[in-house]
């Protein structure tokens, strides 16, 4: 079945560092991708989305791009804050189904 | 910003308890779910609701859960007697037009369940 992978945390940074959170996939369509953060005490938040190959979201300086012939949606960004601190999630859904499929969570710790 | 509420935040309960959690999604909207993650583990589907019936269920939505939405606010997540494995968070989810494609879901901050 369709699945989601994600690089294990807490991933620890210096603010203004560079970010990257591996995320890969595995569908048999061709599924729309999405980035959650949870701050802390706080439910899920979508942070950004691609619906096609190729196709870049991008919010708060955080980006993804679509990759479909490396099934990834690495989420990037340039110069972290220590407010990013929080728990990312990469999902996808497929249009055939009712439902969102999650990887684990990364957790990101960004220190002053 | 509307957002989905839960409550309790944190329940501890004793194992073979019937426990209720609660729901109260964005006011417009008519999708609603069940997701739930243990810890250190994924966030997994348990089942979505529409039109007042189950549209979708997962295997682990099995006869011990129940969902609910008994007036036009609340949406209850019911498990009839919890195991230990029942320890998790659980997530309420709303959305306006379900969340097959790119439709987005809005989720509330969770409810702890701690079965001992």
């Amino acid at each position: 079945g369709d699945s989601v992978t994600q690089m294990e945390g807490p991933v620890t940074l210096s603010e203004e560092a560079f970010l990257t959170i591996n995320c890969t996939y595995t569908a048999t369509g061709y599924p729309s991708l999405f980035w959650y953060v949870q701050y802390p005490g706080e439910g899920l938040q979508l942070l950004l989305k691609a619906t096609k190959a190729d196709d870049k979201g991008s919010n708060k300086g955080f980006e993804a791009t679509y990759r479909k012939e490396t099934t990834s949606f690495h989420l990037e960004k340039g110069s972290v804050q220590v407010s990013d601190s929080a728990v990312y999630f990469c999902a996808l859904s497929d249009k055939n189904t009712d439902k969102l499929i999650f990887g684990t969570g990364t957790r990101l710790q960004v220190f002053p | 910003e509307p957002e989905v509420t839960q409550t309790p935040s944190h329940q501890v309960t004793q194992m073979g308890q019937e426990v209720i959690l609660r729901c109260v999604p964005i006011s417009n909207h008519l999708y609603f779910y069940w997701y739930r993650q243990i810890l250190g583990q994924k966030v997994e589907f348990l089942v979505s609701f529409y039109n007042n019936e189950i549209s979708e269920k997962s295997e682990i939505f099995d006869d011990q859960f129940s969902v609910e939405r008994p007036d036009g606010s609340n949406f209850t997540l019911k498990i009839r007697s919890t195991k230990l494995e029942d320890s998790a968070m659980y997530f309420c989810a709303s959305s306006e037009q379900g969340s097959s494609g790119a439709n987005v879901l809005t989720f509330g901050a969770g409810s702890r369940l701690t079965v001992l």
